[in-house]
């Protein structure tokens, strides 16, 4: 398998800008997981989904922030209007659960730079 | 879930054994011990779990205390390569709000 898959790896964008982060979670994995990291907060959950309906939401920022899954191996992360502090790496991550493991497996990340 | 404790770095000898040891002294009898490591610029990485018993695989053990209270990551022969930022992370299986504190960094130097 050739595990999750982030696109882009890494954007520049300008202040105000819409961001499109996407990924692709590894084949017959039914949860799929958005992470934020910084150095100043470190790894953390975003929002997860659950055959691909949003669970929880709890650790999206605010509502410039928007996820969806509009299938089993998509989703997208949107951040409309982008600020410099949203500067970050995303991680997307997935894990099939009910067979005795739900290890979670991260993509490479996106490297998101505001500025 | 429970807090851990970790090192916030340590150093070892290239082929000599790691031990990063985790503290989790309010573990729950449901929750498990993860651990994952985060080589520099890359996603977190699945390494070992384990409930009460010890655990063995292809990259590492696992040492849980009788107590639970604590565990020893071991990486048997450490390489240049397994130099990155190590968690433990407890959590109640199939819980997916997996909580990544500050880690252990550990340099293994040659």
């Amino acid at each position: 398998d050739a595990g999750v898959i982030q696109s882009p790896r890494h954007e520049v964008t300008e202040m105000g800008q819409e961001v499109t982060l996407r990924c692709k979670p590894i084949s017959g994995h039914d949860y799929l997981f958005w992470y934020r990291q910084t150095m100043m907060r470190g790894l953390e959950l975003l929002i997860y989904f659950n055959n691909n309906v949003p669970i929880d939401d709890s650790g999206m920022p605010e509502d410039r922030f928007s996820a969806k899954m509009p299938n089993a191996s998509f989703s997208t992360l949107k951040i409309q209007p982008s600020e410099p502090r949203d500067s970050a790496v995303y991680f997307c991550a997935s894990s099939q659960q009910g067979r005795g493991s739900d290890t979670q497996y991260f993509g490479p990340g996106t490297r998101l730079t505001v500025l | 879930d429970a807090k851990t404790t970790q090192p916030p770095s340590m150093d070892c000898a290239e082929g000599r054994a790691a031990n990063l040891p985790c503290n989790h002294s309010t573990i729950s009898g449901n929750e498990y011990v993860y651990w994952y490591r985060q080589i520099h610029s890359q996603g977190p990485q699945y390494i070992i779990h384990g409930l009460k018993n010890n655990e063995t695989n292809e990259m590492a053990s696992l040492i849980i205390t009788e107590d639970r209270k604590s565990s020893t990551l071991i990486l048997p022969h450490a390489t240049l390569r397994d130099t990155a930022v190590y968690y433990c992370i407890v959590r109640v299986g199939g819980n997916n709000d997996m909580r990544f504190g500050a880690g252990t960094r550990l340099t293994v130097k040659p």
